[in-house]
């Protein structure tokens, strides 16, 4: 399984654009990048994903270079009820600590 | 589309008790199941991975004997904890990947168990 390592924590305000950042070194060629965000006592809920270069969609953007050693999750104009972890996985099973991204008012 | 189930979603036990948990795929046919456990402020722990009709693969330090998990169709995964016991009170959730490209999982809600 590809270790990732992501920041502990961050904090936002309202209306700021967040980019959390991923390490991943080990990912395997076929590996996928996919990014989670999950909410207490609730199962994670598919964000992104992406395999190189950038992927956007209607919540945010994946930006991957082309080492494929890393990937930064973009959320344009975070609200309060962004406020969750957020995980990458690269390959299946592997979850990180992720990141527990709190947005002030 | 892409939704999983798990039933139940809570559920309190005496020790020494067993308790089933069921994961479905309501709309999509899993080839793989994945089962995790989460504690309070931690992140998910793979416990297991199972594919359909066969049996489990469970990681490093997690004992098949008490948590049973069958896998009998595309649709449906249980994960039985045997002989219950207070430390096994978690969060536990379960994903489905359909095998596809990129193999995306789909995650349940979770079933929360306290063993009294």
């Amino acid at each position: 399984l590809a270790k990732t390592t992501q920041p502990i924590s961050m904090d936002s305000y309202e209306g700021q654009e967040v980019n959390i950042t991923c390490s991943h070194n080990n990912i395997a060629t076929n590996d996928y990048i996919t990014w989670y965000q999950q909410f207490p006592s609730q199962g994670p809920r598919f964000i992104i994903q992406g395999y190189k270069t950038k992927v956007t969609n209607e919540v945010a953007s994946l930006f991957i270079p082309a080492d494929r050693k890393s990937s930064t999750l973009s959320l344009p104009r975070v609200s309060l009820s962004d406020t969750a972890v957020y995980y990458c996985l690269v390959a299946r099973g592997g979850f990180g600590a992720g990141t527990r991204l709190t947005v002030k008012p | 589309g892409a939704v999983v189930s798990q039933h139940p979603s809570w559920v309190i036990c005496k020790s020494g008790t067993s308790v089933k948990i069921e994961c479905r795929s309501l709309d999509f046919q899993a080839t793989t199941m994945f089962w995790y456990r989460q504690f309070p402020k931690q992140s998910l722990m793979l416990m297991a991975t199972s594919n359909e009709g066969s049996k489990a693969t469970y990681e490093q330090g997690v004992e098949k004997d008490k948590f049973l998990i069958n896998h009998a169709s595309l649709t449906l995964s249980t994960l039985t904890v045997t002989s219950a016991h207070p430390e096994d009170s978690s969060f536990y959730i379960c994903s489905a990947s359909t095998g596809a490209l990129g193999n995306e999982q789909f995650f349940g809600p979770g079933t929360r168990l306290t063993v009294l």
